[in-house]
């Protein structure tokens, strides 16, 4: 049982490249979300999907979309990087918004 | 909004002694949970312990307890008889029930378990 995936753990872009980090999940959970890992902020919640075709935005959306074309997979994109978007990034999922969340590896994500 | 505060950025326990991770939040809501994680130098989240609001009792899970104190609005977290693989980041975290599941984390605190 795989659990939450994300591909790839590590990953350094130029400023203004575009690029997708990935998020399967193999458990049949409903709901998915990102969030990103800064020093000293703790985690904060970018975008989350309560279910196939619904997203939403969390907290920190500005510079990243989504989409969740199926149950299994919640790919976060980003458009243009900046260096600010430089963070450690965490996929999630769980079978309903009021049950505890399984976190994926993370990403690891340097724009220079 | 609801705010999560750790103020312990570093603590450090000797092994097989306890200690105590503080967490304070603020909410208006009265239905709730809290969290735990734990999160090693492998970078993964963990979960170590959750509390439902609703639930008087202090959730327990082997060495690690809490002290939920809702007037208050204090969840800390308790490990005993500590071990080296207990040293870690530490996330308190607040959900919503009507916010879709959405967790709010504490800036976290790191405490290292020594020989």
């Amino acid at each position: 049982n795989a659990g939450v995936t994300q591909t790839p753990k590590f990953q350094v872009l130029k400023t203004g490249q575009s690029m997708t980090l990935q998020c399967a999940q193999d458990m049949n959970h409903e709901y998915m979300s990102w969030y990103r890992q800064d020093p000293g902020m703790g985690l904060r919640l970018i975008h989350y999907s309560v279910g196939a075709g619904i997203t939403d935005q969390g907290e920190v959306p500005n510079g990243y979309n989504v989409s969740r074309s199926t149950t299994e997979d919640f790919p976060l994109r980003l458009l243009s990087a900046a260096p600010s978007q430089t963070s450690v990034y965490f996929c999630a999922s769980s079978t309903g918004t009021q049950q505890p969340q399984h976190f994926g590896d993370g990403t690891r994500l340097s724009i220079l | 909004a609801q705010t999560v505060t750790q103020s312990q950025p570093e603590m450090s326990v000797q092994e097989a002694e306890t200690v105590t991770l503080s967490c304070t939040y603020d909410t208006s809501e009265s239905n709730y949970y809290l969290f735990w994680y734990k999160q090693p130098p492998s970078r993964q989240m963990i979960l170590v312990i959750r509390q439902e609001a609703y639930k008087q009792q202090n959730a327990t899970e082997n060495r690690f307890s809490v002290n939920f104190q809702k007037a208050a609005k204090s969840f800390s977290l308790k490990i005993s008889d500590s071990q080296l693989g207990d040293t870690a980041m530490y996330f308190c975290a607040f959900m919503s029930l009507n916010q879709g599941g959405k967790l709010i984390f504490g800036q976290g605190t790191e405490l290292s378990v020594k020989p």
